[in-house]
């Protein structure tokens, strides 16, 4: 069953660097998603991005990230410079329609020092 | 804005049935999800309702009433692999919003 990976599966940062997170979605998925979630605590929404654009963002995602597709496979997330509260692990999602289930990568565990 | 409920945390005995409960407030709501968390993993799809009423899928069913704002997830035949979290999400123009989840302990 095709899947979305994630790399790399673990980053250690330090405060004020800039870290790119990587996802490959499933390769017939339309519409893409970043979550995140602080240990211990819930899946929250950051952005969704369709049509080469995003199409909604949380108010989490301020300035300090944004996306991108680079190609017609990848789908970043970059944070330019990291905080201490930005240590969580990031899930990419994508969905085939509007719609339709997420599927979730294995996610990317940022450690911020 | 949006809010959605559900309980924290819920113990079964394996080979019992549980149902966990989901309320929510949302303008624009288009959809409701459940989803299962295993610790350190990602969540993974369990069902999705659009339209009242219930959706069976082997041992897992949920049901979904929207004058009420108020889904519900049936777990039957309780497993010890079925100890996990279990997440309400709520689909409102393309986002999708997840409650904090109810960790779910099964006792054997």
């Amino acid at each position: 069953e095709p899947e979305v990976t994630q790399t790399p599966s673990h980053q250690v940062t330090q405060m004020g660097q800039e870290v790119i997170l990587r996802c490959v979605p499933i390769s017939n998925h339309l519409y893409f998603y970043w979550y995140r979630q602080i240990l211990g605590q819930k899946v929250e929404f950051l952005v969704s991005f369709y049509n080469n654009e995003i199409s909604e963002k949380s108010e989490i995602f301020d300035d300090q990230f944004s996306v991108e597709r680079p190609d017609g496979s990848n789908f970043t997330l970059k944070i330019r410079s990291t905080k201490l509260e930005d240590s969580a692990m990031y899930f990419c999602a994508s969905s085939e329609a509007e719609g339709r289930p997420l599927h979730f990568g294995n996610g990317t565990r940022l450690t911020v020092t | 804005g949006q809010n959605i409920d559900q309980p924290t945390e819920m113990t079964a005995t394996e080979g019992a049935i549980v149902q966990i409960n989901c309320t929510y407030q949302t303008s624009g709501f288009n959809g409701l999800f459940w989803y299962q968390q295993h610790a350190g993993e990602a969540p993974t799809f369990l069902s999705y309702n659009v339209l009242d009423g219930l959706e069976e899928k082997g041992r897992f069913s949920s049901f979904l009433s929207r004058s009420k704002g108020y889904s519900y997830l049936l777990l039957k035949e309780l497993q010890m692999k079925d100890s996990a979290s279990y997440l309400c999400a709520v689909r409102r123009d393309d986002k999708i919003i997840f409650g904090k989840g109810t960790r779910l302990h099964i006792l054997p």
